[in-house]
């Protein structure tokens, strides 16, 4: 089945603790993203990566990291995690760039707390 | 710059009833259009898409869509809403010859049996 998967679903962690969201897809797609979503916000986003070892930033990209050494994966790293940071995290793939055929699939999010 | 809006943070509709939430975007050119769906606790869904041809789409669910150049608006439309159609639905932008992808910042759908 073609998704999209993100691990943890839930983390509640502590500020300063390092720590990596993954995300994989099995859909070979080139484009990988990752969003966070907050009320009244919709969703914004982190950090994209056009193929493997091409990222960029995107709206909001103050505090994390990203890598992508292989095409599947595309982690997400919070190297120092602030109370601001709370917040619902998805990852996304598409085929390529933005376009009628190529629309973005959601992993089912990531719900971080930071305390 | 190039936005999204969705001018209604929550809407309630009684079953049966028929269903429309807005959405308006600026951006220079036809910009690829989406609307997702994101049911509690899930990711987002893709429902329906546009970039060119028929200005009325048909998507997942019994949705249809209605591109207005003019108004530069993207309408999402339901006849009839079942029970299921609530969640939080989001219009999208996508910019033609980037990877940007632009959100509006959702509507909350709350259907009354």
């Amino acid at each position: 089945e073609a998704q999209v998967t993100q691990n943890p679903r839930y983390l509640i962690t502590v500020t300063g603790k390092k720590l990596t969201v993954t995300c994989s897809q099995n859909m070979n797609h080139e484009y990988m993203s990752w969003y966070r979503q907050d009320p009244g916000l919709g969703l914004r986003q982190i950090y994209y990566s056009m193929n493997v070892e091409v990222t960029d930033k995107g709206d909001v990209p103050e505090g994390y990291k990203v890598s992508r050494k292989e095409k599947r994966n595309f982690p997400l790293i919070l190297e120092s995690p602030s109370p601001n940071q709370t917040s619902l995290y998805f990852c996304a793939s598409s085929l390529s760039i933005p376009t009628k055929d190529s629309p973005l699939h959601f992993g089912n999010g990531t719900r971080l707390t930071v305390t | 710059a190039q936005s999204v809006t969705q001018p209604d943070i929550h809407i309630t509709v009684s079953e049966g009833a028929s269903l429309e939430l807005r959405c308006n975007y600026s951006y220079g050119a036809t910009p690829y259009l989406f609307w997702y769906v994101q049911s509690p606790g899930q990711g987002l869904q893709l429902l329906l898409k546009y970039f060119s041809g028929d200005t009325l789409v048909q998507g997942i669910k019994g949705f249809e869509a209605e591109f207005k150049r003019s108004q530069s608006s993207f309408n999402l439309r339901k006849p009839s809403v079942h029970w299921s159609d609530a969640a939080e639905y989001f219009c999208a932008v996508g910019i033609s010859g980037t990877y940007k992808y632009i959100f509006g910042t959702g509507t909350r759908l709350k259907v009354l049996a």
